[in-house]
């Protein structure tokens, strides 16, 4: 079983469209993250949620909406697509929030989904 | 000034040379540090953490400088299946809060 499971693994779409990213993790943490790689590989933190509340809003345009129905699940939906927001989606869990000092600092990553917006 | 910087390489090494590396961050105040690995079109996944005195982890060995503030991975008797890209992470504190940041990461590349 995968620990952290995303869906889809590869989106193509055009300008304009809406789409979802589905997450899931069953490793029982309280905490899970979207983060984005862009082109240069940097991965930058989205958001993150705690048991279903989100503790971490990082300035990422409002047309990105996450959303948790359980601590299990956190959803990302984006609006009106742009050409800027291709780039690899990974959604991530781990076990404490946010990582507090001495924490092993493990966040276990789902395999990501590589968004194409043409 | 990025808060946490890596030289991209790509290093380019032998099957068993040895490889290091290091990694700056801005934030005095950070507390935990790691490095990560990704490999090619996949998800990092913690390689090791970083701990005051220096720790070691079978050919890896991490050290952390906190007066430089920087951190380092070595790489001893490389194998081709290190050929990865190794992210650095600290972990920074904020006014009340932490946040891990991440480092754009540096390819290493074993040759046969």
């Amino acid at each position: 079983d995968t620990a952290v499971s995303q869906t889809p693994k590869y989106l193509v779409t055009q300008m304009g469209n809406d789409k979802s990213i589905k997450c899931e993790q069953n490793l029982g943490h309280d905490t899970m993250y979207w983060y984005k790689q862009d082109s240069k590989k940097f991965l930058k933190i989205m958001f993150s949620y705690n048991n279903k509340e989100l503790i971490i809003n990082e300035t990422v345009p409002n047309r990105f909406s996450p959303k948790s129905p359980d601590k299990a699940h956190l959803n990302l939906h984006i609006n009106s697509l742009e050409l800027g927001d291709s780039a690899v989606y990974f959604c991530a869990s781990s076990q404490v929030p946010p990582l507090a000092p001495r924490d092993t600092g493990e966040l276990f990553f789902g395999e990501g989904s590589r968004l194409t917006v043409l | 000034r990025k808060e946490v910087e890596q030289d991209p390489g790509p290093f380019n090494v032998p099957e068993g040379a040895t490889v290091a590396f290091n990694c700056t961050y801005s934030n005095s105040a950070s507390q935990s540090f790691f490095w990560y690995r990704q490999d090619c079109r996949k998800e990092p996944k913690l390689l090791m953490s970083v701990y005051s005195s220096g720790n070691e982890d079978g050919r890896f060995t991490a050290q952390l400088n906190r007066a430089s503030q920087y951190i380092s991975l070595l790489i001893r008797d490389s194998k081709l299946s290190d050929s990865a890209t190794y992210l650095c992470v600290v972990n920074m504190e904020l006014t009340n809060d932490y946040k891990l940041s991440f480092g754009a990461g540096t390819t290493v590349t074993v040759r046969a």
